[in-house]
């Protein structure tokens, strides 16, 4: 079976434009998570949805935002991009709505100038 | 202070060695223990997780939890070349409904033959 998957796995913008990075969960999960992960840092959490609804956010502006459809994908979407929001975004799936068992995709490296 | 401290390292071992790898946390309400095995450029792998205190075994890895401490250790016996990556600790609480998931920094670590 097909693990997470992300696209694209490599981007680069400039500042003020609009990214939307996509995931696709492992088959039969319905919870996915989104993380920013600086570089030399650990993974900060952006969102979780589950069942298609949001169930948590962590301390991020409302330039970004995500949605899931009804195959269980998931959009983040980062509005007015800042040179600090260059990292690597990861998408994290898990069967149900815990997260003590989420399994990553490899992620997309997002680079502002 | 942070939630989860975690000493960046780099932790240099010579390969059959035993690794110790910690992290402390402050939120007392965390519930879910995990380690995270890194390597460069790609997404986290789940290695365990464990829930409350306690030890788990898994082949080389021992995770052990100690909540009154608040403490938790990976343990890799016989170390290898292979296991040269970065160990992410990461724990769970539950707020407002679902587990938010709060990572540490990271130990970079680095198995010599």
């Amino acid at each position: 079976d097909a693990g997470v998957t992300q696209s694209p796995t490599h981007l680069i913008k400039t500042r003020g434009q609009h990214v939307t990075l996509r995931c696709s969960p492992i088959s039969g999960h319905k919870s996915v998570s989104w993380y920013q992960q600086v570089l030399g840092q650990g993974p900060q959490f952006i969102f979780q949805y589950y069942e298609k609804e949001e169930r948590g956010r962590g301390n991020f502006p409302d330039r970004f935002s995500a949605r899931q459809f009804p195959n269980y994908s998931s959009e983040l979407n980062v509005n007015a991009l800042l040179l600090g929001d260059s990292a690597l975004y990861l998408c994290a799936s898990s069967l149900y709505r815990g997260q003590e068992t989420q399994y990553f995709g490899p992620g997309t490296r997002l680079l502002v100038l | 202070q942070k939630e989860v401290e975690q000493d960046p390292g780099p932790l240099s071992v010579p390969e059959g060695a035993i690794v110790s790898l910690n992290c402390t946390y402050s939120n007392s309400a965390f519930q879910y223990f995990m380690w995270y095995r890194q390597y460069s450029r790609k997404g986290p792998e789940l290695l365990m997780y464990t829930y409350s205190s306690g030890n788990k075994e898994d082949g080389r890895f021992t995770a052990q939890v100690d909540k009154s401490s608040k403490y938790i250790s990976l343990f890799i016996r016989d170390s290898q070349p292979s296991d040269s990556a970065t160990y992410l600790c990461a724990m769970s609480a539950g707020t407002g409904g679902y587990q938010k998931v709060t990572f540490g920094i990271g130990t970079k670590l680095q198995v010599i033959p």
